[in-house]
């Protein structure tokens, strides 16, 4: 039932550097949802993109959608150690109401 | 109130017993989710509520029984669990199970079964 892999599985970065993380998911979709889970803790949702969407900003996060591609990006711009999570992308399947996760992106920011 | 609650945060069990986790949500949302997460993988969809009935069961081993009492509940009754089957349980809901809206999870649940 997983939808989408990630890459890269884990990333390293200095506090302050930018953290792209990518996303490839296998069919058809309506939206793609960005989620971030700290460790051992619940999901907490960070950003939906439609499928008729290119990019998308809220605050540091940057999101792009190539449906062509069937690839999405997450950018998260001036990082701080308070980032330190896992990084899922999660899309619905044709029929709407099942959501996927993708594999994962650990990402680790240090101080 | 944007909270899902699950309770008990932690279980330990036995293979030959009967426990329930439970889930709450007071938000109006009219979808309700059950996924498993084993350490380190993303999290697999397991069974979709909406407008509580079962809309969605990917599979999963009668061992695992769901129940959606009402619009706020959600259940998921384990019996005779195999120890494979220990991970974290988390419960989400959805205002619609239209794939157009947010997952709002719970902390989990966390199984282990001895």
């Amino acid at each position: 039932s997983q939808q989408g892999e990630e890459d890269p599985q884990a990333l390293s970065i200095q506090e302050g550097e930018n953290a792209t993380m990518n996303c490839s998911y296998k069919t058809s979709i309506n939206n793609l949802q960005w989620y971030r889970q700290n460790s051992g803790r619940g999901l907490v949702h960070l950003i939906l993109i439609r499928s008729n969407e290119r990019e998308k900003h809220s605050g540091r996060l940057r999101v792009t959608l190539d449906t062509s591609k069937k690839s999405s990006s997450l950018l998260i711009t001036a990082s701080r150690a308070a980032d330190t999570a896992s990084y899922f992308c999660a899309t619905d399947a044709d029929t709407g109401n099942q959501f996927y996760f993708g594999t994962g992106t650990s990402l680790t920011v240090i101080p | 109130d944007t909270e899902v609650t699950q309770t008990p945060k932690h279980l330990v069990m036995g293979m030959t017993n009967k426990k329930s986790l439970k889930c709450e949500q007071h938000m109006g949302h009219r979808a309700m989710y059950w996924y498993k997460q084993k350490a380190k993988k993303p999290p697999e969809l397991m069974f979709v509520y909406s407008y509580e009935k079962l809309s969605i069961n990917e599979s999963v081993p009668s061992r695992f029984s769901p129940e959606c009492p009402n619009s706020s509940l959600l259940n998921l009754h384990l019996h005779a669990l195999q120890p494979e089957d220990s991970a974290l349980y988390l419960c989400a809901s959805s205002l619609r199970a239209s794939g157009s809206g947010e997952l709002f999870f719970g902390e989990g649940s966390r199984l282990t079964v001895l």
